[in-house]
């Protein structure tokens, strides 16, 4: 069964708007959660990343303060889309994984199809 | 840094016929290696993994690759394609450390026809 819930799967929302993307371990404690997104005909871009009960670690030319990720607990993390614009429109995907644990498998969310009108 | 090269945007097969997906890595030391297939909305489920040892590996579906650090390539085959094989296939390399961060491969979109 899944071991990851990622919610919405997908979301319309007008310009301006914040939306969250909430990504839960169902099975395991995920002490590390990547978040990609991705454009159309395109591959994922790794967003950030984030160590539960720490700051995320943003990638180069990722806006923090755009895209505010949450990793309080070791089960939810929350990617919210601050002031959201139509170029943010894209899938917004979630990889977590538990990091005490040497090559332990990564998992996936199903992803979010946001879209900005 | 690491990067993967993934010729062919698009490929089509036959029902039944065998498949090689392409992918190359560029990474100074020993990679971890890994393909994924995504269908259409969904996100990606890993096919097969390779960290050390038999450079032939094996994975659910049917599918398998294998590395050859000779020519920094990590090809997915298939010896007979089903219809529900049509998706998207992303090739990825990762650093020391396996599931950390991952780069992917810009992806192959398989096409399956009768």
């Amino acid at each position: 069964g899944a071991v990851v819930s990622q919610h919405p799967s997908w979301v319309i929302c007008k310009s301006g708007t914040s939306v969250k993307i909430e990504c839960r371990s169902l099975d395991f404690q995920a002490t590390t959660m990547f978040w990609y997104r991705q454009f159309p005909k395109q591959s994922l871009m790794l967003m950030a990343t984030s160590n539960e009960g720490s700051k995320a670690t943003y990638e180069q030319g990722v806006e923090k303060d755009k895209f505010l990720i949450n990793h309080a607990s070791l089960t939810l993390s929350t990617l919210t889309v601050t002031s959201a614009h139509p170029e943010d429109s894209s899938f917004y995907i979630c990889r977590i994984r538990d990091g005490r644990i040497m090559n332990t498998e990564a998992f996936f969310g199903q992803g979010t199809r946001l879209t900005v009108v | 840094a690491q990067s993967v090269t993934q010729p062919d945007i698009h490929i089509t097969v036959s029902e039944g016929a065998s498949l090689e997906l392409r992918c190359n890595y560029s990474y100074g030391a020993t990679p971890y290696l890994f393909w994924y297939v995504q269908s259409p909305g969904q996100g990606l489920q890993l096919l097969l993994k390779y960290f050390s040892g038999d450079t032939l590996v094996q994975g659910i579906k049917g599918f398998e690759a294998e590395f050859k650090r000779s020519q920094s390539s990590f090809n997915l085959r298939k010896p007979s394609v089903h219809w529900s094989d049509a998706a998207e296939y992303f090739c990825a390399v990762g650093a020391s450390g396996g599931y950390q961060k991952v780069t992917f491969g810009t992806g192959t979109k398989l096409q399956v026809i009768p």
